[in-house]
């Protein structure tokens, strides 16, 4: 079964804190993964997809296939990093995308 | 343009009214999607278009009609909705639908609607 777990449905943090998100799929071929942001009363935002290997606002995430996780890591946190995360799983060619059931970050000043 | 626009911003609607949900793109993606995000909810898949055609519905009731006019423009038409099909309903786009199409969703800001 194809599917996404996000442990954590709130993750609270100080200003200047290491954070990181987990997230684990299960997929049964090559995965392709994706970190979405929502910030209070603004539209879903793509953050990160694992094919790049980018760094967008000091967040980065690794694939880790043997593990099956594609954990959210930022090594200092902002306030302006509160906000909603979810994972995602993108399925075959069918381009559905599967969300994981998201995780609310509050970062305190 | 980088976006997807979605009309009306809200939407009160009665359970014997018709209504549509408009979506807009112009950044010559060839998949448009329609989800449904209850509050504190990630979003559901409800419908799929490649190519201006219906590829996936996860099986939604038949009082949502979604059409894909032209490759820009996809409508989700309302009708005899009940008080739980109140959400926020999300319109997507992507370049493709396949494997080689790893550039993830735009999302619009949605279409808050109220069923009462």
């Amino acid at each position: 079964a194809q599917r996404v777990t996000q442990p954590e449905k709130l993750l609270s943090v100080f200003k200047g804190a290491p954070v990181e998100l987990k997230c684990n799929y299960s997929y049964s071929g090559s995965p392709e993964l994706f970190w979405y942001v929502q910030y209070s009363r603004q539209r879903l935002q793509l953050l990160l997809r694992h094919i790049s290997r980018e760094s967008i606002k000091g967040f980065t995430a690794d694939l880790n296939k043997g593990e099956t996780s594609f954990h959210l890591k930022k090594p200092f946190a902002q306030e302006e990093d509160s906000a909603m995360y979810y994972c995602a799983l993108k399925s075959g060619n069918t381009g559905k995308l599967i969300f994981g059931q998201g995780t609310t970050l509050q970062v305190k000043p | 343009d980088t976006e997807v626009t979605q009309t009306p911003k809200h939407l009160v609607m009665g359970m014997t009214n018709k209504k549509s949900l408009k979506c807009e793109q112009h950044m010559g993606h060839r998949a448009m999607y329609w989800y449904k995000q209850k509050a504190k909810k990630p979003p559901e898949l409800m419908f799929v278009y490649s190519y201006e055609k219906l590829s996936i519905n996860e099986s939604v009731p038949s009082r949502f009609s979604p059409e894909c006019p032209n490759s820009s423009l996809l409508n989700l038409h309302l009708h005899a909705l009940q008080p739980e099909d109140s959400a926020l309903y999300l319109c997507a786009s992507s370049p493709g639908t396949g494997a080689s199409y790893n550039y993830g969703y735009t999302f619009g800001s949605g279409t808050r609607l109220t069923v009462v």
